[in-house]
């Protein structure tokens, strides 16, 4: 069975600092896609970015990016000049590419410090 | 423009009572999942439907139960609620496989007492 594991419960980070949150899967298949998400205090789930296995080129979008290690099968989320708001709890997620069910780690709460 | 909408956001139950709660998605969907979130456990995938008329059980399907009548909505169904179900609960959907993306509502907080 595919996992996804989140080693970190909990990080901080200073405002306009830079942090990575990690994110590591088990899996035996070659065709998948990997999520982070974004959980605010408001409990709304906000897609933050997807990465498809078979591109080697890593997802960015604005300040977010991932650094995705196919064979390591690491998935890890970078976030550049933090800001207040990006405060929230990050879920990882894993979807197979021939399966209908989305698989996510146990989070990893971000702190932003002022 | 709704999206996932889920009826209702918060409940409070008795053990052994029953109720339902409703997911409805207007973006035509075709799969739909429920999910509940408990501290320190992430979300765990209780059931999963690929399209009107089917469902799949997920990682945590004992003591639920659910339906897909209609494509457009997803229901969970608790028959007799227990303290260990006091969770929040939510309801997502995506379009299809290739389109993967999960799109989910604001969440239901369920307290069984």
């Amino acid at each position: 069975a595919q996992t996804v594991t989140q080693s970190q419960p909990e990080m901080s980070v200073q405002e306009a600092e830079t942090v990575t949150l990690s994110c590591t899967y088990d899996t035996s298949e070659s065709d998948y896609y990997l999520f982070w998400y974004k959980q605010p205090p408001s409990r709304q789930m906000i897609l933050v970015i997807r990465q498809e296995a078979y591109k080697q080129q890593n997802a960015t979008e604005n300040r977010f990016s991932v650094n995705f290690q196919k064979a390591a099968k690491s998935f890890s989320l970078k976030i550049s000049d933090s800001q207040l708001g990006d405060a929230a709890m990050y879920f990882c997620a894993y979807r197979r590419g021939r399966d209908d069910k989305i698989i996510f780690g146990k989070g990893t709460r971000l702190h932003i410090l002022p | 423009n709704a999206g996932v909408t889920q009826t209702p956001k918060f409940r409070v139950l008795k053990t052994g009572q029953s109720m339902t709660l409703l997911c409805a998605q207007d973006m035509n969907h075709e799969y739909m999942y429920w999910y509940r979130q408990d501290p320190g456990m992430g979300l765990r995938l209780i059931h999963y439907s690929v399209g009107e008329g089917t469902t799949a059980k997920g990682e945590v399907p004992d003591g639920y139960n659910v339906s897909r009548l209609k494509k457009q909505n997803f229901l969970l169904g608790l028959e007799s609620a227990a303290p260990s179900q006091t969770s929040v609960y939510f309801c997502a959907s995506s379009r299809d496989r290739v389109n993967t993306e999960a799109f989910f509502g604001q969440g239901t907080r369920l307290t069984v007492v």
